[in-house]
């Protein structure tokens, strides 16, 4: 079936240092997320996208963070300076549509901020 | 305040035994989804069932889905051991796409 694929599985940084998470989402989906997920359990929202401008994001979306997907390439989350507390699992999703539609998610990005 | 949350954090049942996972959610939906995540994995849709039904069924899987109390269920027969992950509801706002998940349920299927 479709697929996200996530690159890379897993990020070790430095607080403070600059990291930018990789999506490459299921190839005719036009609308893009990421979520963010603590101790395996609650996923939470950060950001979608669509057309190349943010549609809805969550007050943990902080000014640090932004996202983009230059020429169709990658979709992806940049986080800049990183804290402490951005460690987590990053989840990208993507759908076709927006109303009552699936979300294929992929496997994650695990960041550590040390 | 969440939008969908699950009624029980953790459920666990031997193989071949049924369980029942329930949600109750805040929002007025046109569907509710039910996904599903495995141990290093991210979520998988499951169900979607919209609001002019009241059940849904996908194999083993059964969603209900009862707007005037807002409350949905998944059941699963006939349970296997990779059946075993958390498990959760979701609502999505038809607006802007965004979906919002419940606490979720970690299921637990032994041998």
């Amino acid at each position: 079936g479709p697929k996200v694929l996530q690159i890379p599985s897993h990020q070790i940084i430095d607080m403070g240092q600059m990291v930018t998470l990789n999506c490459d989402p299921v190839s005719n989906h036009l609308y893009f997320y990421w979520y963010k997920q603590i101790l395996g359990q609650q996923m939470e929202f950060l950001v979608n996208f669509y057309n190349g401008k943010v549609m809805e994001k969550s007050k943990l979306f902080k000014d640090q963070f932004s996202v983009e997907r230059p020429d169709g390439s990658y979709f992806t989350l940049k986080i800049q300076p990183t804290a402490l507390e951005d460690s987590a699992v990053y989840f990208c999703a993507s759908s076709l549509t927006i109303s009552n539609e699936r979300l294929f998610f992929g496997h994650g990005t695990k960041l550590s901020v040390l | 305040s969440q939008l969908a949350e699950e009624n029980s954090w953790a459920l666990s049942v031997h193989e071949g035994e049924s369980v029942t996972v329930n949600c109750s959610y805040k929002t007025s939906i046109t569907a509710l989804q039910w996904y599903r995540q495995k141990s290093g994995k991210g979520p998988a849709q499951l169900i979607l069932i919209r609001s002019n039904e009241r059940e849904k069924r996908n194999g083993r899987l059964r969603a209900t889905l009862d707007t005037s109390s807002q409350s949905s269920s998944l059941s699963i027969t006939a349970t296997r051991c990779e059946d075993t992950a958390v498990y959760f509801c979701a609502t999505q706002n038809t607006n802007t796409g965004k979906l919002t998940f419940g606490d979720g349920t970690v299921l637990t299927v032994k041998p």
